[in-house]
């Protein structure tokens, strides 16, 4: 069974940095895209990035580029979604979920709760 | 931008009956579409892939149809387990949801 974790959310000032993880089990980890997808209280949700198997290739939301970085290690089997300059309009859960072929998602984590206040 | 709609964005329904969601993207998205599944404080879960593809252990009471710029989810028959927040995504040119659509008990 697909299994995802995230971690590393919490409270943070405007203009901080948070690093989120997200550890895969029970599929082949270095086989698949990955994404980070966010949902502020309330709202809908929001695509933030996504990588490649082998980490070569990258994308990011408008909203987050240049502020956001995303980098995995298969050794671990994880995901990592590096945050820095965060504004209030951050504040959301972030969940890690797995691309399907094409750019679906067919496996979601539990999410983290990042907060954005000061 | 590829931009989506969702409609209604709300809908009342009781068990049993038969439901429909439309989606609609501002340009062809050829069948790079998904549906999801959210109930309040859980994370999304996967219907539907590809406009018309049944997710990994879905219920066969769920149904994709549609291409090019307009797509409907269908419960043929509403469940209890249901009353969730549906939102739609495409993948044709990055990735966008839809607003969403709350099914919730008349």
């Amino acid at each position: 069974e697909v299994h995802l974790v995230e971690s590393g959310g919490g409270l943070v000032q405007p203009g901080g940095s948070l690093r989120l993880s997200c550890v895969g089990s029970g599929f082949t980890f270095s086989s698949h895209w990955m994404s980070w997808v966010r949902q502020a209280p309330g709202k809908g949700l929001e695509w933030v990035a996504n990588i490649k198997e082998d980490g070569t290739d990258k994308y990011f939301a408008d909203s987050v580029t240049g502020r956001f970085t995303i980098s995995r290690d298969n050794a671990k089997n994880s995901v990592y979604l590096q945050m820095d300059n965060l504004r209030a309009e951050d504040t959301a859960m972030y969940y890690c979920a797995r691309d399907c072929l094409g750019g679906c998602f067919d496996n979601w984590g539990q999410g983290t709760l990042v907060t954005v206040s000061s | 931008d590829v931009q989506m709609t969702q409609s209604p964005s709300a809908l009342s329904a009781s068990v049993g009956d038969r439901v429909t969601i439309t989606c609609r993207a501002s340009q062809s998205i050829d069948s790079e579409l998904a549906w999801y599944q959210q109930k309040p404080g859980k994370a999304p879960k996967s219907l539907i892939y590809k406009a018309s593809n049944l997710g990994s252990g879905v219920p066969s009471r769920f149904s994709g149809s549609g291409s090019g710029t307009e797509f409907t989810l269908t419960i043929s028959s509403l469940q209890p387990d249901d009353f969730a927040t549906y939102y739609c995504q495409q993948y044709r040119t990055y990735k966008m949801f839809g607003p969403g659509t709350r099914v919730d008990m008349k």
